[in-house]
């Protein structure tokens, strides 16, 4: 079946620019993560949701940073007023369960973000 | 607070021969360890995982890994590399002070396997 889709693959934009970054996870997944890779800090949880609700976003750095998820299904994370230390790979993942939940986390192929 | 140290940023082996990729832990409860595999420009892909049952895990793609509690090790092995797991490994765990899995990852092990 489908796994975890995120879009767009690369983005390129200026610095100051707004950017909203897609994920699609797994038909039925209840628990959504997202997470930063970056050369300096390596990788970062950013935020989780069960359902619609974020019980956890303690990971996003700055106040530019949000995200949403809506029928708890698609995830959009947004930066605002993008600084070059944004740039990095932005992964998505989704599990079937949250909570402690035996199930893994599947991960998407990540949206690579350059600010120019 | 849960965390994981991947002792080697890279590990350099010939082709059939065999891979260790070592882990060290630290956890005050008894850790949910993972691995996961990163090829180029692709997701994390999991490999394993350790849940206090078998302390001899078997992943896909022939590898393996061993909980030692008394040495605080989750070390990934493979009896013979193969050209196709060049790539990056994590070794993962999970930060249990939260209620849900918040991975806590590794800085990674680039496996490279020359021919």
């Amino acid at each position: 079946g489908a796994g975890v889709s995120q879009s767009p693959s690369n983005k390129v934009t200026e610095k100051g620019k707004d950017v909203e970054l897609r994920c699609d996870p797994i038909s039925g997944h209840t628990a959504l993560y997202w997470y930063r890779q970056s050369l300096g800090q390596g990788l970062e949880f950013l935020i989780y949701f069960q359902g619609n609700s974020a019980p956890d976003k303690s990971g996003l750095p700055s106040d530019r940073f949000s995200a949403e998820r809506t029928g708890g299904s698609v995830s959009t994370l947004t930066i605002q007023r993008t600084q070059q230390e944004d740039s990095a790979v932005y992964l998505c993942a989704s599990s079937l369960q949250g909570g402690f939940g035996n199930q893994p986390q599947h991960f998407g192929d990540g949206t690579r973000l350059s600010i120019l | 607070a849960q965390s994981v140290t991947q002792l080697d940023s890279h590990v350099s082996v010939s082709e059939g021969t065999p891979v260790l990729l070592r882990c060290n832990y630290s956890s005050s409860y008894s850790p949910s360890l993972f691995w996961y595999v990163q090829h180029p420009n692709k997701g994390l892909q999991l490999l394993l995982k350790y849940t206090s049952a078998a302390t001899l895990v078997k992943g896909i793609n022939g590898f393996e890994a061993e909980f030692k509690k008394s040495e605080t090790s989750f070390h990934l092995t493979k009896p013979s590399a193969h050209m196709s797991d060049a790539a990056e490994y994590f070794c993962v765990v999970i930060h249990m002070n939260t209620g849900f899995q918040k991975l806590v990852f590794g800085t990674g092990t680039r496996l490279l396997v020359s021919p």
